[in-house]
């Protein structure tokens, strides 16, 4: 079955810190870009941040950049997103994705709440 | 940043009955590839997001043929012929050409 799992969340003091994970299953892991993408309480879809399939490659939104780390393990078909710095509009349930943009593949986790606060 | 409008932002629906939702983006989509890369998301209560249209209008797998997707350049919608129950939700246009990738607000599908 193909699946990502992620793990990880939980409460996080304002400028903390918090390293997310994701467990993919089921597909050729090194073979796609993933991403993670974030939804604050009540609110619209975030994308946050994107890595190429080696790890050459990493894009950030802005709101995130310096703070958030993406980064990737192929041999333990695992993704991550490193949060330092953490402000209390982080808080946001976070899902780890993997879109090809130009065929038919699109798979996302369960997402993992992670809150903000003092 | 490229800025994708979605309306309506509310979208109340009677069973059986079309749907439609807008999508404009502030920058054309077209990529030097060919390829304009439109996206049509759909979250349901409670669930993760799921991709219904990549491509502006190729269905996803598994994706029902009532779902489809038409546009160019920076002005795009996503019909839905007949309204099932399961179609509840929120449905996000979203841009995968132009870092960073966006999304637009989201319209909320209701049934009357």
């Amino acid at each position: 079955e193909v699946q990502l799992v992620e793990s990880g969340g939980g409460l996080a003091q304002p400028g903390g810190s918090l390293t997310l994970s994701c467990a993919a299953s089921g597909f050729t892991f090194s073979s796609y870009w993933m991403s993670w993408v974030r939804q604050a309480p009540g609110k619209g879809l975030e994308w946050v941040a994107n890595i190429k399939d080696d790890g050459s490659e990493k894009y950030y939104v802005d709101s995130v950049k310096g703070r958030f780390t993406i980064s990737r393990d192929n041999a333990k078909n695992s993704l991550y997103l490193q949060m330092n710095s953490l402000r209390v509009e982080d808080t946001a349930v976070y899902y780890c994705g993997c879109m090809v943009r130009r065929e038919a593949f699109d798979i996302w986790g369960q997402g993992t709440m992670v809150p903000v606060s003092s | 940043d490229v800025v994708m409008t979605q309306s309506p932002l509310s979208l109340p629906v009677t069973l059986g009955q079309p749907a439609s939702i807008s999508c404009r983006s502030s920058q054309s989509l077209v990529h030097s590839d060919g390829n304009t890369y439109l996206n049509w998301f759909q979250q349901r209560p409670g669930q993760s997001p799921r991709r219904l249209i990549y491509k502006v209008s190729n269905r996803d797998s598994g994706v029902p043929d009532r779902f489809s997707g038409s546009g160019s350049g920076t002005d795009f919608t996503l019909k839905i012929s007949r309204v099932e129950a399961e179609d509840v939700g929120v449905y996000y246009c979203m841009q995968s050409i132009y870092w960073p990738w966006t999304f637009g607000q989201g319209t909320k599908v209701e049934i009357k």
